[in-house]
């Protein structure tokens, strides 16, 4: 059964500062998405990584995968209040030799970031 | 960008009473949509897969004659919560795939809230 761990689960930031969310998965799979939830809203697609060493890069927020460590980050830079939100990682493993269709979601990231 | 239209957004029933939500691929047409539930402050979890003209897969743990899901076109899915109680009262959220591998699109989800 595959694992999705994120960590931390909260985070509480000043503005201006740097962090990363770690995003561990238990199995082999070359497509990773990072999502953004706003409180009573539904998923924001913030990243697509569909292979190792993939870096995205847009406004603060930088995601990477390394698929040999079966580990992503998201990676927060100078954090400003309107990102607080709780973010999720999703894995897609693979089914035999091919990719599958199915997410299995970490359990998220609630991030506050205080002025 | 793919579309997808999820409605109601919000519902309140009664308990006893069944209540549907619609998904609907506005600008594609998806060979498979993804229904999820989401209970606060938890991640999502995965209730069934369903394809056009088959029937839907469920997720161990998940009643099939509680959770009736409908995927008579390539545009449209239905989930109908039956005999809803307050237990099922919870944000449920689906997903449309336009073709195997590759990304899928969220709905805006719905707030069920059974009385």
């Amino acid at each position: 059964e595959l694992k999705v761990e994120q960590n931390p689960l909260f985070l509480s930031m000043q503005e201006g500062k740097n962090y990363t969310i770690y995003c561990n998965y238990s199995t082999t799979s070359d497509r990773l998405y990072w999502y953004r939830q706003d409180p009573g809203k539904s998923l924001e697609s913030l990243f697509v990584l569909l292979s190792n060493g993939a870096v995205k890069q847009e406004g603060r927020l930088m995601a990477s995968l390394d698929t040999k460590a079966r580990l992503s980050t998201l990676h927060i830079t100078a954090a400003v209040h309107d990102l607080s939100a709780t973010y999720f990682c999703a894995v897609v493993p693979f089914v035999g030799e091919t990719s599958g269709s199915r997410l299995t979601f970490g359990e998220g990231t609630q991030l506050t970031v205080n002025p | 960008g793919a579309v997808v239209s999820q409605h109601p957004s919000r519902v309140i029933c009664k308990s006893g009473t069944s209540v549907k939500i619609e998904c609907r691929s506005l600008d594609f047409q998806a060979t498979t949509m993804f229904w999820y539930r989401q209970f606060p402050k938890q991640s999502l979890m995965l209730m069934a897969t369903s394809n056009e003209g088959s029937k839907a897969t469920y997720e161990q743990g998940v009643e099939k004659d509680k959770f009736l899901i409908n995927h008579a076109s390539l545009t449209l899915s239905t989930l109908t919560v039956t005999s809803a109680h307050p237990e099922d009262s919870s944000f449920y959220i689906c997903s449309a795939l336009r073709d195997p591998g590759t990304e899928a699109f969220f709905g805006q989800g719905t707030r069920l809230t059974v009385v």
